[in-house]
């Protein structure tokens, strides 16, 4: 059950692209397609932002994209907007009904 | 609309026990995991335990198993943790998450603090 692994930071300005990864093993992001992606601003609860690697919930925007090579997902948000600057968190299940999240990647837009 | 709304957080000594609730509405409670993910100050998101739609089936981190029960009751749609043996690395926000199969954690509650100190 280690976390599994993300930048500390990122940084974009105002409609640049960016990417954040995360990196597990094949016990978790590489054996399942079950990857999904918070957004968490300052004292409030995570929002799911992406969810089975690459599908968005309804009502949150089309800039929020998601992919999976082997071991590592990977959270893109095109066009940045200063709303966006927040902690973001990839979650991986984990087989045996366990889940595992990253440790977090703070996002500044410049 | 989806609410989850936990309560029971609070100061809490070394060893001491505490137990949180969270109250659901605005979803069939009873066709849905539930979990509770948890957030030490300043630091990421930990799934801490989940239990099944009937309650049958109850997992948990290796860090809290036997120290910590996962229980609901869907009469009520309520969901349960309770903490015993507490330390002071317990100290989090604890969240309250149903989750969307297995592969997301949909609606989440605003938290409650535990602060487990002397």
């Amino acid at each position: 059950q280690s976390a599994l692994t993300q930048p500390a930071s990122v940084s974009g300005s105002p409609g640049q692209s960016i990417t954040i990864s995360c990196t597990g093993t094949s016990s978790d992001v590489g054996g399942y397609n079950y990857v999904s992606w918070y957004q968490q601003h300052p004292g409030k609860a995570p929002k799911l932002m992406i969810y089975d690697v690459s599908k968005g919930p309804s009502g949150v925007s089309n800039r929020f994209s998601g992919s999976k090579s082997g071991n590592t997902a990977s959270l893109t948000i095109s066009g940045l907007q200063a709303e966006d600057e927040a902690d973001y968190y990839c979650c991986s299940y984990a087989g045996r009904s366990t889940w595992v999240f990253g440790g977090g990647t703070k996002l500044t837009v410049l | 609309e989806v609410q989850l709304v936990e309560s029971g957080g609070g100061l809490v000594q070394p060893g001491g026990s505490l137990r949180l609730s969270c109250a659901a509405s605005g979803f069939t409670f009873s066709s849905y995991w539930m979990s509770w993910v948890r957030q030490a100050p300043g630091k990421g998101l930990e799934w801490v335990a989940n239990i099944k739609q009937d309650g049958s089936e109850k997992y948990y981190v290796d860090s809290v198993k036997g120290r910590f029960t996962i229980s609901r009751d869907n009469a009520k749609d309520s969901l349960s943790l309770q903490m015993n043996s507490l330390r002071a690395e317990d100290t989090a926000v604890y969240y309250c998450a149903k989750a969307g199969g297995w592969s997301r954690f949909d609606y989440w509650g605003q938290g409650t603090l535990v602060t487990v100190s002397s």
